[in-house]
């Protein structure tokens, strides 16, 4: 199978932009979808993207992702950061056989 | 609007087996593209996908734990359950289960959580 791998974790400063990436060691990362969860410290993991780079109802427009297949990655990006974007976030894609995989988490740090 | 809560023990002895539920309301497992998944996560860890098992019966499970792993739905009951077998202390996690999404798009196949549940701690320890 293959891995997710997502920066241990970055910060940026309130009002920036911010990229987080994940990057897929095998296979073509546009074969799949990737989605992208939010996990606030105590909370629940709540989807902020899916399918590659849609927003569900009631996530802001500051969160955008793409795809990259020269680089065999998904990034995540949030613009206007603000203090409660703060949370650890997953990116998560699936196989051929529907197993999914999750990268190891990036931490946000909003300083 | 679409809940889900986990339930089962919160210790569990090493070597037991553990049977976790999924009570959830606002959807059916019964209704084509539905699915229910399980995920967990150790204490600071990463998530970790386990099961998921969709409307129409199919099943999948991680190929890491496949041998341990099974998960049953009672439609009318609207239950998940899904059990582990053999326990150790790195076990000890949250675990989740989540209302997943399953459609065709532009001749591709995706499938996302939609929802997730609270979480459930579990402690594998004697």
């Amino acid at each position: 199978n293959f891995m997710l791998t997502q920066p241990h974790s970055v910060s940026e400063s309130p009002g920036k932009t911010v990229t987080i990436s994940c990057t897929r060691n095998s296979g073509n990362i546009a074969s799949n979808s990737v989605q992208w969860y939010q996990q606030r410290p105590g909370s629940s993991p709540t989807t902020v993207i899916y399918e590659d780079k849609q927003r569900p109802s009631g996530v802001p427009d500051r969160f955008s992702a793409s795809i990259d297949s020269s680089s065999n990655s998904a990034s995540l990006s949030i613009s206007g950061l603000k203090t409660e974007d703060e949370a650890d976030y997953y990116c998560q894609s699936y196989d051929t056989n529907n197993h999914w995989v999750f990268g190891g988490g990036t931490k946000l740090t909003v300083l | 609007q679409i809940t889900l809560k986990e339930s089962g023990p919160t210790l569990v002895k090493p070597t037991q087996t553990l049977t976790l539920t999924c009570t959830f309301s606002g959807f059916s497992l019964s209704t084509s593209g539905v699915g229910v998944g399980w995920i967990r996560q150790p204490p600071g860890k990463a998530l970790e996908w386990l099961a998921l098992i969709y409307w129409d019966d199919d099943k999948r499970y991680s190929p890491s734990l496949r041998n341990r792993l099974t998960i049953t739905k009672d439609t009318s009951k609207n239950k998940v359950v899904l059990t582990m077998t053999n326990m150790d202390p790195v076990d000890t996690a949250t675990y989740y289960c989540a209302h997943v999404l399953c459609y065709d798009n532009n001749a591709y196949y995706h499938e996302y959580v939609q929802q997730w549940g609270q979480g459930t701690l579990v402690t594998v320890s004697s």
